[in-house]
């Protein structure tokens, strides 16, 4: 069985860095063909994706907030992590992490993680 | 980017009517277009993906069609489980991409 948990901070001040877990359950990312994305939906709006990493440690950004972007992993302990430097009110959303098999569509995802940036 | 541009954004409609939701690309996807369900305390389902391939578990009366920028989902004879958001995403090129959505509510 397939499951994923994203865990955050909650609420963070503006210019902080923002560091996102991915706890993750019945795959590995050692597996070839395997990888975590993240994505995330501010309340009331649409979905964003944010970065993908896969099993030989490709990564993918979405150029918009690439700069910004870290995506890695720690296949030991089947967790994928995200950092977003410098937020601000505009990164306030729920941040969901999901699997992509191989052609990048999310098989699985995770119930989602509130975010909070105020000051 | 690809932009995906889905209507409409609500729909209305009772059980056992049929519903049509679009979803069209900004530049041809070939028929790399997939399809979510969001319900409230569930995690998002995949339904359909590659245009009209049934994921795993997704009851047939969910249709996927199209090729190119022009995608349709449709759902056959609603069942009240049905009644959620859709979001459709293409996954032929960087930077993925999804529509922004349809709320699909009981009439």
């Amino acid at each position: 069985q397939v499951t994923l948990k994203e865990s955050g901070p909650g609420i963070l001040q503006p210019s902080q860095t923002l560091s996102l877990t991915c706890t993750f359950s019945g795959f590995s990312l050692s597996t070839y063909g395997m990888g975590v994305g993240w994505i995330r939906q501010p309340s009331g709006k649409g979905l964003e994706w944010l970065a993908n990493i896969w099993w030989d440690d490709d990564k993918y950004y979405n150029p918009s907030l690439k700069n910004r972007l870290t995506i890695s992993k720690d296949t030991s302990n089947n967790q994928a992590f995200l950092k977003i430097t410098n937020v601000d009110t505009a990164d306030t959303a729920t941040y969901y992490c999901a699997r992509p098999p191989l052609g990048s569509i999310f098989d699985y995802w995770g119930q989602g993680v509130m975010v909070t940036v105020s000051s | 980017d690809v932009q995906m541009t889905q209507s409409p954004s609500y729909l209305a409609a009772s059980p056992g009517e049929s519903v049509s939701i679009s979803c069209k690309a900004s530049k041809s996807i070939n028929t790399y277009l997939a399809w979510y369900q969001e319900k409230p305390g569930k995690t998002n389902k995949l339904l359909i993906y590659s245009g009209s391939t049934l994921q795993s578990g997704t009851p047939s009366r969910f249709s996927g069609s199209g090729s190119g920028t022009d995608f349709t989902l449709t759902i056959r004879s609603l069942e009240p489980e049905d009644f959620a958001v859709y979001y459709c995403q293409q996954h032929n090129e960087y930077p993925l991409t999804f529509g922004s959505g349809t709320k699909l509510e009981i009439k």
